[in-house]
């Protein structure tokens, strides 16, 4: 079982506010992803790394962007927060070996005024 | 554009009983198969993982694999309250790419 770990697991934060969601994991996992979810609603990839200096964006389109420097940390920056961007914001990472399983951290919910 | 379908439900079942949830996925290719159990406000927790056509056990869960039938089941037997969640099927399509996941199925066991 994999170690992932995501802080602030809640934040509210005022319109137009920078905010830096982090995402960090223990187990060497060299692939990671970010997840966007409403309450009751489905997943929705926005963001993945396959490894240090390596991003993608996912199938929907997002205003975040992310940074893969190290490989235990994937942070997820939003540059001016919205009341669009209030979610459920969940992390997840995955190993090489397997069947590239993911294992997802305790999300953090978002609010913004 | 690859996709994993599970009915929504809401699954109701009795105390006791066995639930069964489905998928189906479009790519013949995909390669490994995983159930996904998220209780409301928590993140998704692996709780299966199938890779070849049979059954697989653990404990009162069984996935149940059909590659031929692109259909991946999840047997939950003696279910219990404690059960009720949302139950998400993914699928790996080739090795180095994202799961893809279904939109889930809320399953309601009844005391």
């Amino acid at each position: 079982e994999a170690d992932i770990y995501q802080t602030p697991r809640y934040l509210v934060i005022g319109t137009g506010k920078k905010i830096t969601l982090e995402c960090s994991q223990t187990m060497g996992h060299d692939k990671m992803y970010w997840y966007q979810q409403d309450p009751g609603m489905e997943l929705h990839l926005i963001h993945y790394s396959y490894g240090v200096n390596s991003t993608e964006k996912g199938d929907l389109s997002s205003e975040s962007t992310v940074s893969r420097i190290r490989t235990e940390h994937f942070p997820l920056t939003l540059e001016s927060a919205r009341p669009s961007h209030t979610s459920q914001y969940l992390c997840a990472s995955s190993g090489r070996t397997g069947g590239h399983e993911q294992y997802f951290g305790p999300g953090t919910r978002l609010t913004v005024t | 554009q690859k996709e994993v379908e599970q009915n929504s439900g809401p699954l109701s079942v009795p105390e006791g009983a066995i639930a069964s949830l489905n998928c189906t996925y479009s790519d013949r290719g995909s390669q490994s198969f995983f159930w996904y159990r998220q209780y409301s406000g928590k993140s998704p927790e692996l709780i299966m993982s199938i890779y070849s056509n049979g059954d697989k056990e653990d404990g009162r869960f069984t996935a149940q694999l059909n590659k031929a039938s692109q259909y991946v089941s999840l047997l939950i037997r003696d279910s219990q309250p404690s059960d009720s969640a949302t139950y998400l099927c993914a699928v790996n399509w080739a090795g180095n790419t994202p799961l893809v996941f279904g939109k889930g199925t809320r399953l309601s066991v009844i005391a």
